[in-house]
């Protein structure tokens, strides 16, 4: 069964620091994977995909991911994270182009300390 | 930048009203998707559509119809609203089930 996992309901990072927020995903053949990002009170933007090739996708906002078939994780990264960057982020699992519904995980919500 | 919009913002309802939530897409894609978010769920999908007059079912489809009227406007009814019905449902939209653009989300209380 295809699933997605963000052990993580909370994380919690200085201004400055860097961020990594995990994610495992269950699937039977080779995903498509996505990052989306929340911020307060409005919908769902597309941070990052991958769908194949070099295993680390770059982003908006200076994020990139990092996708690991040995591992079934598609861990998302910042170098240093602003204030602006408090927000719930999913990852998020396709089974292709054309080949079904997403499946969500169940988000991580980012705070930055100043 | 794609477009969804949604209507209304804000609903509040009673316990077996009758609510209809509003989506529309201003960007010709073929694909339109009703979820709800619930704390703990993440986004969970109601109902999709992949043109004008289709209609797929999605995970948690019960106590949910939907329409897809026009290829910009996809309707969600909720006939006999329960208080397990309320919360925030996001309408989106893609080509070919390929990245999804979001609308600002509906608030929904059944009380």
């Amino acid at each position: 069964a295809q699933s997605v996992t963000q052990p993580d309901a909370r994380v919690t990072v200085s201004e400055g620091a860097s961020l990594q927020l995990r994610c495992k995903y269950s699937y039977s053949g080779t995903p498509y994977l996505f990052w989306y990002v929340q911020y307060p009170r409005q919908g769902l933007q597309l941070l990052l995909k991958y769908y194949s090739g070099d295993p680390v996708v770059q982003g908006v906002n200076g994020f990139e991911a990092e996708f690991s078939k040995s591992n079934s994780s598609f861990h998302l990264r910042k170098a240093s994270v602003h204030w602006s960057d408090s927000a719930v982020y999913f990852c998020v699992l396709s089974g292709g182009y054309n080949q079904g519904k997403l499946i969500f995980g169940q988000g991580t919500k980012l705070s930055i300390k100043p | 930048e794609a477009a969804v919009t949604q209507s209304p913002r804000n609903k509040v309802t009673v316990t077996g009203g009758n609510v209809t939530l509003s989506c529309r897409q201003t960007n010709s894609h073929n694909y339109m998707y009703w979820y709800r978010q619930d704390t703990g769920h993440g986004l969970r999908l109601i109902h999709y559509s992949y043109g004008a007059g289709n209609l797929q079912i999605g995970d948690v489809p019960d106590g949910y119809k939907a329409t897809r009227t026009t290829q910009e406007d996809f309707f969600l009814l909720l006939e006999l609203a329960s208080p397990s019905q309320t919360s925030l449902y996001f309408c989106a939209s893609s080509v070919n089930q390929d990245t999804q653009y979001f609308g600002p989300g509906t608030r929904l209380l059944v009380l």
